[in-house]
């Protein structure tokens, strides 16, 4: 079973900042959070990692609360282009690594 | 440009028949993966692989054969076991060392069968 809860689908304002959610409650020490996003009958994007600082990129950012047991992707200025579902992951890093996919959150861009 | 590459993009086959995905990668990343995809669902995995010579089984690996016979190359045997072919199909690879990476996945290829 995947090692994050997200919510099903959220829907945002062309222009507006998307904050995308996700719980990652049993997240180990030693393990990051990466969010992928998948636009309809494409491969995975990877968009942005962390492990417990901040971090941004030129396409979004990542907040990881002080626990870590949770963390906000924001996507500063959404546009169309940004519909697609986003997948939040937690990494197990070692010998038998896989990423384990969830369901993600179907993000609808409002015109 | 360094990419991961999975053929065909559409792929139709009778029921019954074996049919292999390929996927290639020229990024020099030792893992590979092989996920399917459900319409509306999220990704699951069949197939991984570690190293040259040696994979595991995901989570739906019934029906399904791999092979790594080079760093390059893992490609994805669908067999006529599987019961519900009919999925989109993708590849990913992944460095190995350090938990500070991501994985680059294919464009997938989605597999029909009639």
């Amino acid at each position: 079973d995947a090692k994050t809860t997200q919510p099903t689908s959220m829907d945002c304002a062309e222009g507006r900042a998307a904050n995308l959610p996700c719980n990652h409650s049993t997240i180990s020490g030693n393990e990051y959070v990466y969010w992928y996003r998948q636009i309809h009958s494409q491969g995975p994007q990877y968009i942005i990692h962390g492990l417990k600082n901040n971090e941004t990129n030129e396409m979004a950012s990542l907040i990881i609360t002080e626990d870590r047991k949770s963390s906000t992707l924001i996507l500063p200025h959404a546009t169309l282009r940004d519909t697609a579902v986003y997948y939040c992951i937690v990494r197990v890093g070692n010998r038998d690594d896989k990423i384990i996919f969830g369901k993600g959150t179907r993000l609808h861009i409002l015109p | 440009d360094g990419g991961i590459t999975q053929s065909p993009k559409y792929l139709f086959r009778k029921e019954g028949q074996n049919v292999t995905l390929s996927c290639e990668q020229n990024l020099n990343h030792d893992a590979m993966y092989w996920y399917r995809q459900d319409p509306g669902q999220g990704l699951r995995l069949i197939y991984y692989s570690q190293i040259v010579n040696d994979f595991q089984k995901g989570d739906i690996a019934e029906g399904y054969s791999v092979s790594r016979e080079k760093k390059e190359s893992f490609p994805l045997t669908v067999t006529s076991a599987q019961k519900n072919p009919t999925a989109f199909y993708l590849c990913a690879s992944s460095p190995r060392d350090g938990n500070n990476y991501g994985y680059t996945f294919g464009s997938g290829t989605r597999l029909t069968v009639v």
